[in-house]
């Protein structure tokens, strides 16, 4: 259970273009979903924090214009980067949280996790 | 001071190894704590949570978290070599939603 996809796994596109990430929760639904960006051998760089219906959250030092982000049901979420650069490239992975649901302790803690998609690598020529 | 510190590695065993893995918090608010296992190109995947202190166990794998210490730490049981992956500690508190990241232990266990 708690599936996250990510479409495409890998892309290669010109500078300047524009590629947009896909992540799916595939048997739940997230409420809450979060972009983060990796470079190699570093840790998860929390980009933006969405939730359903709403604008997202960005961190400081991200530019909301060129990554854009948005939420429209429960179970997708997409990343926009606009007018790629090669600095932009990067592994991008997204993460779900699952919505409310059940009572008691076990599923109490099930919603305070997230579960990452396979990640997207990006590659800007 | 960092609000998560985890020693980068990499830690290198031989098979069978009882591997230790840990993180130190400075926040007291933290009450959720999670490790994941992230291979090489691939998403973080999730392999433990506790809430508050204590102990949990699931397969070779114990969590243990002592708050009082700030401490939280990942056994891992006759290490296998495909247990080779990054380990990444992660805690939240109840009021917000994002996670806090150690920077992740490469462990490499070797046949």
């Amino acid at each position: 259970g708690a599936v996250v996809s990510q479409h495409p796994s890998r892309v290669i596109c010109k500078s300047g273009t524009s590629v947009k990430i896909e992540c799916r929760s595939l048997d739940f639904q997230a409420t809450t979903m979060f972009w983060y960006r990796q470079f190699p051998k570093k840790s998860l760089m929390l980009m933006a924090t969405s939730n359903e219906g709403s604008k997202a959250t960005y961190e400081q030092g991200v530019e909301k214009d060129k990554f854009l982000i948005n939420h429209a049901s429960l179970t997708l979420s997409t990343l926009t980067v606009t007018s790629a650069h090669p600095e932009d490239s990067s592994f991008y992975i997204c993460s779900a949280s699952p919505g409310t649901g059940g009572t008691g302790p076990a599923e109490w803690m099930y919603q305070e996790t997230q579960y990452f998609g396979p990640g997207t690598r990006l590659l800007v020529l | 001071q960092k609000e998560v510190e985890q020693d980068p590695g990499p830690l290198s065993v031989p098979e069978g190894a009882i591997v230790s893995l840990n993180c130190t918090y400075s926040n007291s608010a933290f009450q959720y704590f999670m490790w994941y296992r992230q291979y090489s190109r691939k998403g973080p995947e999730l392999l433990m949570y506790t809430y508050s202190s204590g102990n949990k166990e699931d397969g070779r794998f114990t969590a243990q978290v002592d708050k009082s210490s700030k401490y939280i730490s990942l056994f891992i049981r006759d290490s296998q070599p495909s247990d080779s992956a990054t380990y990444l500690c992660a805690m939240k508190d109840s009021g917000y939603s994002t996670l806090t990241f150690g920077k992740g232990t490469m462990l490499l266990v070797s046949p």
